[in-house]
C-alpha cells in the first residue's frame, strides 16, 4: 500500500538552528500537508499546498516556517530558527484531492534544546 | 468559534465488550469529518469520512455513524490489537482540525 515516508524520524537541534524535515508524498497525490502534535495534545494543522503555492496556513505557521517542493517528489518544511516550544511530531500528509481523508506519514519527532 | 469536543478521554474496555466513541462539533459549515486511528509514535490512520447526516460507514468491528451534532465510533466485540487513540476531525475550508482524541485499552 502506497505511503507517505519522512526524514528523519527523530531530530535533536540547539535552539537558534534551522532544521529541515523532509516528506515524499504518495506519488499521484496533489495536495500537501504539514500538521504538528505537541506531546499530549491534539494534531494541529500548519499548512496546505497545492500547485506549488501555499493554499492556507494557520496562525502557528509564521514567518519562521517555509515549505518547498524543490522537485517532483519532496516536500519540506524549514523552521528558520528554532525555539525550545518547536519542540514535536511533525507529520506531513497527503491527499489525491481536497476533499478525501488524507494519508499521514510516520512523523518526525524533533526536539529542540 | 469551531469546536470539536471527543468523548470520553479514555476507555477501558474488556475483549468482546462493545462500546461507543463520542465526537461532537460546533462548526459552520462542515465539510465533512473524519475518523483517524492513531497508535503511539506514530501518524494518524484514515478509517472513514461521512459527509452528511445519516451516514454510516462500517470496516471490520467499527463503525462510524453522522448526527448533525456529533458523530459515533461504535466498536463491537473489541480485540487488543484495537487499543489505539481514536481521533476526529472536522474539515473546514480544505483542512483538518482535530478533537483531542480517546484513548481506547482493550484488555484480553
Amino acid at each position: 500500500e502506497p505511503e507517505v515516508t519522512q526524514t528523519p524520524s527523530h531530530q535533536v537541534t540547539q535552539m537558534g538552528q534551522e532544521v529541515i524535515l523532509r516528506c515524499v508524498p504518495i506519488s499521484n497525490h496533489l495536495y500537501f500537508y504539514w500538521y504538528r502534535q505537541i506531546l499530549g495534545q491534539k494534531v494541529e494543522f500548519l499548512v496546505s499546498f497545492y500547485n506549488n503555492e501555499i493554499s492556507e496556513k494557520s496562525e502557528i505557521f509564521d514567518d519562521q516556517f517555509s515549505v518547498e517542493r524543490p522537485d517532483g517528489s519532496n516536500f519540506t518544511l524549514k523552521i528558520r530558527s528554532t525555539k525550545l516550544e518547536d519542540s514535536a511530531m511533525y507529520f506531513c500528509a497527503s491527499s489525491v484531492d481536497r476533499w478525501e481523508g488524507y494519508t499521514f506519514g510516520s512523523g518526525t519527532r524533533l526536539t529542540v534544546v | 468559534e469551531d469546536q470539536v469536543t471527543q468523548s470520553p478521554e479514555a476507555l477501558r474496555l474488556q475483549e468482546g465488550e462493545s462500546s461507543s466513541l463520542n465526537c461532537s462539533y460546533t462548526v459552520s459549515g462542515l465539510r465533512g469529518l473524519f475518523w483517524y486511528r492513531q497508535d503511539p509514535g506514530k501518524g494518524p490512520e484514515f478509517l472513514f469520512t461521512l459527509y452528511s447526516a445519516g451516514e454510516e460507514k462500517e470496516k471490520e468491528r467499527l463503525k462510524a455513524t453522522l448526527t448533525k451534532k456529533e458523530s459515533f465510533l461504535h466498536i463491537t466485540a473489541p480485540k487488543p490489537e484495537d487499543s489505539a487513540t481514536y481521533l476526529c476531525a472536522v474539515r473546514i475550508l480544505s483542512n483538518l482540525f482535530f478533537g483531542t482524541g480517546t484513548r481506547l485499552t482493550v484488555i484480553p
